[in-house]
């Protein structure tokens, strides 16, 4: 079962502003974690944040964690080219594995 | 360098026809794991191993094998593969997922198609 669920699905902005991605997920959690995927490669780790923090900030990426809400938000700022890839939340709740979203495919445009 | 290295990065082949997806990393992780991705159904858990000769299922098993002789290695393996196994794979490792904030670290992945 899908325990992480991104949106927007799909979100293409201009090169220089920023893309919010959202993450809603079901169960309580340990952490979550963002990574991104370039067009069929494997998934890269960008940003861990554990249950007890609110806010993590990683370079031009800010992840923000409300577990009241079981969601999550990750912030890039100042988009690039390079950052056009697939990007997954995913949690872990245990059971020895992560639960990963469908994730959100984002577009920069020249 | 430190990575996960899956073989082949394609694969193409018929129905029933055994074939083994590699999974090798560097890393001297305890935990590994296989995922596929889907369209419209992200990634999901086939199998995961803990440690030497410990695995377990995982969301989606059905039709898959795996074996972890050896910490390094841990193969997938498709006795009679199906078209509904036509999928992309992924490898991934971490030290020790069992511990709090581990991260996973993936292969390139393997692109399957079964005619």
């Amino acid at each position: 079962s899908q325990q992480g669920e991104e949106d927007p699905q799909a979100l293409s902005i201009q090169e220089g502003e920023n893309a919010t991605m959202n993450c809603s997920y079901k169960t309580s959690i340990n952490n979550l974690q963002w990574y991104r995927q370039n067009s069929g490669r494997g998934l890269v780790h960008l940003i861990l944040i554990r249950s007890n923090e609110r806010e993590k900030h990683s370079g031009r990426l800010r992840v923000t964690l409300d577990t009241s809400k079981k969601s999550s938000s990750l912030l890039i700022t100042a988009s690039r080219a390079a950052d056009t890839a697939s990007y997954f939340c995913a949690t872990d709740a245990g059971a020895q594995k992560l639960v990963f979203g469908q994730g959100t495919r984002l577009t920069i445009n020249p | 360098e430190a990575q996960v290295t899956q073989n082949p990065r394609y694969l193409i082949t018929v129905t029933g026809k055994k074939l083994t997806v590699t999974c090798s990393q560097n890393m001297n992780h305890e935990y590994m794991s296989w995922y596929r991705q889907d369209p419209g159904l992200g990634l999901r858990q086939i199998y995961y191993s803990m440690n030497v000769e410990v695995t377990d299922k995982g969301d989606v098993p059905e039709g898959y094998k795996v074996s972890r002789k050896e910490k390094r290695n841990f193969p997938l393996i498709l006795e009679s593969p199906s078209p509904n196994q036509t999928s992309l794979y992924f490898c991934a490792s971490s030290w020790d997922l069992g511990l709090a904030n581990e991260k996973l670290f993936f292969g390139s992945g393997t692109q399957l198609s079964v005619l």
